[in-house]
């Protein structure tokens, strides 16, 4: 079976410092692993995604996630922090295959101080 | 592409009355997943179709809860005897899934249909 743990239910930063969102799967199989945003009052949109390849990958808005597969993790950085990412994050596994449902974590809120 | 719809948005109900959610998805997906979450959570999974086959059912969600996907397009989720513990957020996605990893795991949510039961 596939899982993920999410290190810390709410991280703060302030704009413009470093963004880390910390992320360790479990899965006995070779994972996939996707990161998940959520804005307010937004459906969850995917922000990057690890198949196979190269293990840093990059997603959308400065973000990004290395794969370590001799520390199970996923987690999440981005350089400089900005207001509109106050949000809250999900990270995700699912079977390295495509008949595999995808299983979330309990996520991670960030919020930005000025 | 419209995105995914989810109707009704909300819905009161007493314990003990049914309720039934609908979910469209994007029109040429073939997936379809539907998800549960309650606050300070992330999405339980509950079930998914490929198609209008049912790949698979949580283990966790009881007998009162079904769901169908009878054209492969739109799909329905119905709680019979709702329980107070049923009230969550409930999260429909579609995704297009196939041969080629490029589109492995992005599902496209619609925006939930809240239950609160009373």
């Amino acid at each position: 079976a596939q899982s993920v743990t999410q290190l810390g239910s709410h991280v703060s930063v302030s704009e413009g410092a470093l963004v880390l969102l910390r992320c360790n799967y479990s899965s006995s199989v070779p994972p996939y692993l996707f990161w998940y945003v959520q804005y307010p009052n937004q459906g969850l949109q995917l922000l990057l995604k690890y198949t196979t390849g190269a293990t840093l990958v990059k997603g959308i808005n400065g973000f990004e996630a290395e794969f370590k597969k001799s520390e199970t993790s996923f987690h999440l950085t981005k350089p400089s922090a900005h207001m509109s990412d106050a949000a809250e994050y999900f990270c995700a596994v699912s079977r390295y295959s495509s008949a595999s449902k995808i299983i979330f974590g309990s996520g991670t809120r960030l919020s930005i101080r000025p | 592409d419209t995105g995914v719809s989810q109707n009704p948005r909300h819905k009161i109900t007493k314990r003990g009355q049914n309720v039934t959610f609908r979910c469209d998805p994007i029109s040429e997906h073939n997936r379809l997943y539907w998800y549960r979450q309650t606050l300070g959570q992330g999405p339980e999974f509950l079930t998914y179709f490929q198609n209008e086959a049912q790949l698979e059912k949580s283990r966790l969600l009881s007998d009162r809860f079904s769901a169908e996907r009878p054209k492969g397009s739109f799909s329905t989720l119905e709680i019979q005897r709702t329980e107070q513990g049923d009230s969550a957020m409930y999260l429909c996605a579609s995704s297009r899934e196939g041969a080629q990893p490029e589109h492995t795991g992005e599902l496209f949510f619609g925006e939930g249909s809240r239950l609160t039961v009373l």
